[in-house]
């Protein structure tokens, strides 16, 4: 019963590199989010997917890159990384449903940006 | 626009007192909200929904249109309580899309 999966749990960057977060579902659920969390600043939308095939920005998108690769899927790709990207991403599903329904969370990846 | 305000960054209460984290949203339509829980370096779990009207771990929230809250309370706070909580809005424009407040860090002392 694993719900979401991501990976992977820690990862140090050296700015300018490139990195791809995973994260996978296995609740059939619709729409797909990732987040990221800073102190002071709670969970801020980065992009979403509100069904297979289809992605929209959230609040703060710079600097990020993602795909929908299937329904089970969601990756976030930072092409060129910064030490302001410095953060925990949570990656979340949903059944979708106008918000009506409860996100599930993973586990989060501590990213650290030197 | 959807919003969430959790005034309090940090709350504090001594074991077996009462607790209450305030949630205020903005919107429009009518909203479904939530309150999650993060303990420390775990994932975001939901706590509960105010379509569900239930309790869990002790705690309730009950949704107040009129003043537009949505305020989480417990009669007797434990130590295992001690938590981040976020409260959160959905029921608007995107599909599944939530709009969460900011947090509430819940320390509860013995």
């Amino acid at each position: 019963n694993a719900g979401v999966t991501q990976t992977p749990k820690f990862q140090v960057l050296k700015t300018g590199q490139s990195m791809t977060l995973q994260c996978a579902q296995d609740m059939n659920h619709n729409s797909m989010y990732w987040y990221r969390q800073d102190p002071g600043m709670g969970l801020r939308l980065i992009y979403y997917s509100a069904s297979e095939g289809t992605t929209d920005k959230g609040e703060v998108p710079n600097g990020y890159n993602v795909s929908r690769l299937n329904k089970r899927e969601f990756s976030l790709r930072l092409e060129s990384a910064a030490p302001s990207q410095t953060s925990v991403y949570f990656c979340a599903s949903s059944e979708g449903s106008r918000g009506r329904q409860p996100q599930h969370f993973g586990d989060g990846t501590r990213l650290s940006i030197l | 626009a959807q919003r969430v305000t959790q005034p309090e960054k940090l709350l504090s209460v001594f074991k077996g007192a009462p607790v209450e984290l305030k949630c205020n949203y903005s919107y429009s339509g009518s909203p479904e909200l939530f309150w999650y829980v993060q303990y420390s370096r775990q994932r975001l779990q939901l706590l509960l929904r105010h379509i569900s009207r239930e309790s869990i771990k002790g705690f309730t929230a009950d949704l107040n249109k009129g003043e537009t809250s949505f305020h989480l309370k417990k009669p007797f706070a434990q130590e295992e309580d001690s938590a981040m909580y976020y409260c959160a809005l959905g029921g608007g424009t995107s599909y599944g899309k939530l709009t969460f407040g900011q947090g509430t860090i819940l320390t509860v002392h013995p």
